[in-house]
This record gives structure tokens, C-alpha cells and sequence, in this order.
């Protein structure tokens, strides 16, 4: 069946820091990858995707590309901000399926 | 624009109590509609989800059951609650065209803690 592991947490850092946060994966075919991200006392956010090997997805700074001969999906970013201070999740999908399949989280905590 | 709601946002429950959490989605039409459950400290679990109105899947067993009365509307209930029951529960509703990736819109969540 499919998985998903992630880094354990949680993973403190200064503000300005490089962040990466590991994620690999076991599925049958080609699944599409994601991150999402809880803010504290929130429901989840997508927060990137990537369907096929070698797409890389973004936003706000965040970066992770889909790499199949490795089986991963890690999460980085250059320079975080406190704001950025939340638990992250990865997560995949069979590309025809309805269902998740999440990590277990990774918790951030960046001070100022 | 779709959204999602879900209700109430807190609840505190004793031992043996019933539950309703409800959850609503608009702006769409047969959304997939997901429950997932988040412990203390720890990750995402699937509990239900359901592709139509009145089809559940149940993906662990356990004393809490859900219903889809209506196309955008999905339920969490129990009979008696448990105080491994507590944690954060999350709706979440999807539609899947295609061969597209299968993107989830969560809602708030619902804070339960049984005493």
C-alpha cells in the first residue's frame, strides 16, 4: 500500500535559517505529491503540489521537487520567517484515487 | 468561490456522551467529503469519506460512525464517546476531474476533548 515518511520534529530554527524538511514515499505507479501546512489551532492548507516526476512545486517561498528514482519530496526553503511556524505535512495521492495519504507531520518552530 | 464549514469549533464532551460534528461545503456540487482525525501529537488519520450522498467508507474501525444526508452536507457522529476520542477533527471535501491530482480544501477543524 502507499506511504508516506516524513523527518521526525519538531525542527527549530533561527529566523533566516535554511529549512528542509524530509519527505519519502512508497506507491505503486505515479501518485501525485503534496505539502500541506497547519497553522497553529487551524485546519490544513495546501500549501504545494507536484503531479509528475521531476515537476517542482512552489509557493511562498517553499519549494519541493518530485524526484522518482529517489522516492522523495522534500520541502525546503532559503530563509524562514517566524511566520512560517506551523506543522507540515506531506502527503500523496494515486492520480485517479480520492484518498490521502499523509505523514505524520513535522512540527517548526522559528525564532526571532 | 467554494468553501468549506464545519461546527462547532470546540467542544468539550463526557465519557459516554453522543457526538454530532457537522460539515457543510458550498460553491460546489458531488464533492468527494472526507473525515480525518489528528491526535495529540501525531499525524492524519482517514476516518470516512464518502463519494455520494449516502455512501460511506469506513476506513478504521471504531465507535464513531458518518452520514451524508445531502449532497454537501457530511456528519460525524457517536452513540457514546470514549475518551480516546478526543483530538482534532477535520473535514474535507474534494472534486476529482480527470486525471488531475486529487487536491484537498480543508475545513477549521473541530477541537473534541472528552472528560
Amino acid at each position: 500500500g502507499n506511504s508516506v515518511t516524513q523527518m521526525e520534529g519538531p525542527v527549530t530554527l533561527s529566523e533566516e535559517a535554511f529549512l528542509t524538511i524530509n519527505c519519502t514515499y512508497t506507491a505503486t505507479g505515479y501518485p501525485s505529491l503534496f505539502w500541506y501546512v497547519q497553522y497553529p489551532g487551524e485546519g490544513l492548507q495546501l500549501l504545494l503540489k507536484a503531479t509528475k516526476a521531476d515537476d517542482k512545486g512552489s509557493n511562498k517561498g517553499f519549494e519541493a521537487t518530485y524526484r522518482k528514482e529517489t522516492t522523495s519530496f522534500h520541502l525546503e526553503k532559503g530563509s524562514v520567517q517566524v511566520s512560517d511556524s506551523a506543522v507540515y505535512f506531506c502527503a500523496l495521492t494515486q492520480t485517479s484515487g480520492s484518498r490521502l495519504t499523509f505523514g505524520e507531520g513535522t512540527q517548526l518552530t522559528v525564532n526571532p | 468561490s467554494q468553501t468549506i464549514h464545519q461546527w462547532p469549533a470546540t467542544l468539550v464532551q463526557p465519557v459516554g456522551s453522543p457526538l454530532s460534528l457537522e460539515c457543510t461545503v458550498e460553491g460546489t456540487s458531488n464533492p468527494n467529503l472526507y473525515w480525518y482525525r489528528q491526535a495529540a501529537g501525531r499525524g492524519l488519520q482517514l476516518l470516512f469519506y464518502s463519494v455520494g450522498i449516502g455512501q460511506i467508507s469506513s476506513e478504521v474501525p471504531q465507535n464513531l460512525s458518518a452520514s451524508r444526508p445531502q449532497d454537501r452536507q457530511f456528519i460525524l457522529s457517536s452513540k457514546k464517546l470514549l475518551l480516546s476520542d478526543s483530538g482534532f477533527y477535520l473535514c474535507a471535501w474534494s472534486v476529482v476531474r480527470g486525471t488531475g491530482a486529487n487536491v484537498l480544501t480543508f475545513g477549521a477543524g473541530s477541537r473534541l476533548t472528552v472528560l
